[in-house]
């Protein structure tokens, strides 16, 4: 069965560069999720949509922005990049129909800064 | 405010069964239990899920008593795949808003041959 596909799967960038991680999720799923752990740290929620708009945030910082386009991919944009934004970013997604509350993860996007 | 409190580790040993502890004494009537695991730097896997009843699947069994203020997460045979962060999760399943999952500190199951 298909899985949420998340690219790239790793990413070094510099301090103040830019990065973006897409997501892909599961076929007919309209609700994405992010998520950013770092280091040792539980998965942080950062934001969400649901039909194509943003539908909850969390701690996701102003330097970020996200957005869910027409075919229900998701893309994660961070700008001046800083040390402390090095973390595994995982995306998830779920399905209205006979929701169960069960969030589908992809495998994560390690990024690294220096 | 973290809603659920689980132990920091536990172990057991490989073929037994692994009893995961989860209090969760505020939990409301519409709040149902989740269970999620995460295999080292893996995405969050999915276990199973309960409002009040007992349920099972192929992975797990969950216990919740019958004040719903804990639960008991059931791995019957223990594999060293099993090895893993399990986190217990209460929330209101939702459609579009308000679905998101909020992690806290779970525990780390390391099962020994």
């Amino acid at each position: 069965a298909a899985g949420v596909i998340q690219s790239p799967r790793h990413l070094i960038k510099e301090k103040r560069e830019t990065a973006t991680l897409k997501c892909y999720p599961i076929p007919r799923h309209d609700t994405v999720y992010w998520y950013q752990q770092g280091p040792g740290q539980d998965p942080q929620f950062l934001i969400s949509f649901y039909e194509k708009m943003q539908s909850d945030k969390g701690s996701i910082p102003d330097r970020f922005s996200a957005q869910q386009f027409s075919d229900y991919h998701s893309e994660l944009n961070m700008s001046s990049l800083e040390l402390g934004d090095s973390a595994l970013y995982f995306c998830a997604s779920s399905y209205p129909q006979g929701y169960t509350g069960e969030l589908f993860f992809g495998e994560g996007s390690r990024l690294t800064v220096l | 405010d973290a809603k659920t409190t689980q132990p920091t580790s536990m172990d057991c040993a490989e073929g037994r069964a692994a009893n995961l502890p989860c209090n969760h004494s505020t939990i409301s009537g519409n709040e149902y239990v989740y269970w999620y695991r995460q295999i080292h730097s893996q995405g969050p896997q999915y276990i199973i899920h309960g409002l009040k009843n007992n349920e099972t699947n192929e992975m797990a069994s969950l216990i919740i008593t019958e004040d719903r203020k804990s639960s008991t997460l059931i791995l019957p045979h223990a594999t060293l795949r099993d090895t893993a962060v399990y986190y217990c999760i209460v929330v209101v399943p939702d459609t579009g808003a308000n679905s998101k999952l909020t992690f806290g500190k779970g525990i780390t199951l390391s099962v020994r041959p």
